[in-house]
């Protein structure tokens, strides 16, 4: 069975300044998608930042980036520039692909989540 | 373009009580995972709807069950409630796409918090 294990409850960071946060997982597939998602206090589960195991480069997306060591099944995100915004609490997610028609998108496996405070 | 809407937003029930969620997918999306979350942890996934079927499930007893209607929205419902049911659920929807090695963003609701005393 897959995990997801997130090792920092809780982290802050200076408005401004780079922050990183950890992910790693535990899977015997070879082809797998990896996520990170930010929910902030509204409770509303955004999707940040996405990975494809099959891609060797790592995913950005703006101020967002992912570190992606498949070997040692590590996935971490670095926030540069963090904004006050960013504050949330972010998750780590790992997905098996589908493999027949009898249903769309395989389920999401969580971590257990790192609070992110971002301090002015 | 609305997302995906769940209602209610929070609830009260008591031990015993059965309770109905709701979720309307995101225009153009034609299935629906459930999720619950309990308090600082992350989402567990109940199981997924797609063409009014049940295709997935995850590790949840017999009182969780869902419906889906043809207009692709979807209902969770809980039996006998438990304090340990109290959570946040979440309702995610996403559209089939043919190839299989493909994925497809789910967008999330923002959820019903349940309360059961």
């Amino acid at each position: 069975a897959q995990t997801v294990t997130q090792s920092q409850p809780e982290m802050s960071v200076q408005e401004a300044e780079t922050v990183t946060l950890s992910c790693t997982y535990d899977t015997s597939e070879n082809n797998y998608y990896l996520f990170w998602y930010k929910q902030p206090p509204s409770r509303q589960m955004i999707l940040v930042i996405r990975q494809e195991a099959y891609k060797q480069q790592n995913a950005t997306e703006n101020r967002f980036s992912v570190n992606f060591q498949k070997a040692a099944k590590s996935f971490s995100l670095k926030i540069s520039d963090s904004q006050l915004g960013d504050t949330a609490m972010y998750f780590c997610a790992f997905m098996k692909p589908r493999t027949s028609n009898a249903g769309n998108n395989r389920k999401l496996i969580w971590g257990l989540g790192t609070s992110l405070a971002v301090n002015p | 373009d609305a997302g995906v809407t769940q209602s209610p937003t929070h609830l009260i029930k008591t031990r015993g009580q059965q309770v109905t969620l709701r979720c309307s997918p995101k225009s153009g999306h034609d299935t629906v995972s459930w999720y619950q979350q309990a308090l600082g942890q992350g989402p567990q996934f109940i199981f997924q709807y797609y063409e009014e079927e049940e295709r997935q499930r995850g590790n949840f007893p017999d009182r969780f069950s869902g419906h889906q209607f043809p207009n692709y929205s979807s209902e969770l419902n809980v039996n006998a409630l438990l304090l340990g049911d109290s959570a946040l659920y979440l309702c995610a929807s996403s559209f089939i796409i043919p190839r299989l090695s493909s994925y497809n963003e789910q967008f999330f609701g923002p959820g019903t918090r349940l309360t059961v005393l």
